[in-house]
């Protein structure tokens, strides 16, 4: 298993729908996870960061960490065709480096 | 105003050319991370620094150098032995070593093209 998995879509979501974002990871990384977006052409910017198990919100933005399960997700609510991009899940680990998935790229239908 | 600069936005290689990428950062971060991103692809891992003076290898390290001489600065080198240099190459930088608010910052990057 590769240490941070997602499944590269495409993923459509209707407009005002909620975008569901998942990722799984192994026992190599450690427990700081991390989502990026990154519009075509441009660099990754952080949209959220968690550490803890359970929900993280911060405004449209939920991320969802189950240690248990070994999985870390993101919901945008009330999706915006501005919301159409990549999205990473990234995490670090033990020898410090930081771990990025291969991303999911996200289309919002207006 | 703080953040990472990354320079040139594009620049283009000859055959058997080195060519040497910028990374400053005044956000005093102590580590530091070169990625290389193919089209399509996600971020992968060329080399990254905790500390001055010192660096590891990432996953494909093979046909770069770098070099750790002062915190604020990280430049990557992709040497001619580097096969298939032209991609999109992004700089980070965090703040140390695990734990909270270790996350990743990044610059504009680097499109290298081989002409």
């Amino acid at each position: 298993q590769k240490e941070v998995e997602q499944n590269s879509g495409p993923l459509s979501v209707p407009e005002g729908a909620i975008a569901s974002l998942n990722c799984t990871y192994s026992d190599r990384v450690s427990q700081s996870f991390f989502w990026y977006r990154q519009y075509s052409g441009k660099s990754p910017e952080l949209i959220m960061s968690i550490y803890s198990n359970g929900d993280k919100e911060d405004g449209r933005f939920t991320a969802q960490l189950n240690k248990a399960s070994q999985y870390v997700s993101l919901l945008i609510r009330d999706s915006q065709p501005s919301d159409s991009a990549t999205y990473l899940c990234a995490a670090d680990s033990p020898d410090d480096k930081i771990i990025f998935g291969k991303g999911t790229r996200l289309h919002i239908l207006p | 105003d703080g953040g990472i600069t990354q320079s040139p936005k594009y620049l283009f290689r000859k055959e058997g050319q080195n060519v040497t990428l910028s990374c400053e950062q005044n956000l005093n971060h102590d580590a530091m991370y070169w990625y290389r991103q193919d089209p399509g692809q996600g971020l992968r891992l060329i080399y990254y620094s905790q500390i001055v003076n010192d660096f590891q290898k990432g996953d494909i390290a093979e046909g770069y150098s770098v070099s750790r001489e002062k915190k604020e600065s990280f430049p990557l080198t992709v040497t001619s032995a580097q096969k298939n240099p032209t991609a999109f190459y992004l700089c980070a930088s965090s703040t140390a070593l695990g734990g909270e608010d270790t996350e990743a910052f990044f610059g504009q990057g680097t499109r290298l093209t081989v002409v």
